[in-house]
């Protein structure tokens, strides 16, 4: 098995900052997705990549960048925190793109005071 | 674009009845792949089941369901509620691209 390893647990930053939120796996998967989860809403993806240095815009892209450096990790950075956007954010990963089972990290809980 | 819709938002039961949670989804992909996630209380969401097989019964720790691409659905159902069913359901689309989630129906078994 693997796992899906997310930093920080908790995020407390100021409006109008820019924070990075950072994951790393080794299941030594091809595909790596990070989602928003807000109550009600459900789980809307930001940004996927389907291997290193791959980057794809999600449904909710605007206010964020990605980084796949590696095939490990894959970073998010909401480049100017506001406040509604007081969520939890949660990385997954899957062997390839589609029709295969999605693994997800415990999550970073984001809150812009 | 793809989409997932998920009617009830809330759902609460009593422990022994049946439980069916909707979904329907919305693609042009002739074949999607759908799934269901379920999330219990402060974890991560993980698979509970999944199909590509139209009209094809699939089962999994009890629940169970049945991709009907004719009327679009993915419903899942379980013939009996029990306590630690009470979670976060999430019905799921794939086009082969990326996952689209719906907005989740949290169910509550009360005893």
């Amino acid at each position: 098995g693997g796992i899906i390893t997310q930093t920080p647990k908790f995020l407390i930053g100021q409006e109008g900052q820019k924070l990075t939120l950072k994951c790393q796996q080794n299941f030594n998967h091809d595909t790596m997705y990070w989602y928003r989860q807000d109550s009600g809403k459900g789980l809307r993806l930001i940004y996927y990549s389907i291997t290193e240095n791959d980057l794809q815009k999600g449904d909710l892209s605007e206010g964020y960048d990605a980084s796949r450096e590696k095939k490990s990790s894959f970073s998010l950075t909401v480049t100017s925190a506001q406040k509604n956007e007081m969520a939890v954010f949660l990385c997954a990963s899957s062997l390839r793109q589609g029709g295969t089972e999605v693994f997800f990290g415990k999550g970073t809980r984001l809150t812009v005071v | 674009g793809d989409s997932v819709t998920q009617t009830e938002g809330l759902v609460t039961l009593t422990e022994g009845l049946p439980v069916m949670l909707n979904c329907t989804y919305q693609t042009i992909y002739s074949n999607p792949f759908l799934f269901w996630y379920v999330q219990h209380l402060n974890e991560s969401p993980r698979l509970l089941l999944k199909s590509f097989t139209d009209n094809k019964r699939t089962e999994h720790q009890g629940f169970h369901a049945t991709l009907h691409k004719s009327s679009s659905s993915f419903h899942l159902q379980k013939s009996s509620a029990q306590l630690s069913d009470s979670a976060l359901y999430y019905c799921a689309l794939s086009d082969y691209n990326v996952l689209y989630f719906g907005s989740g129906t949290k169910l509550t078994v009360e005893p």
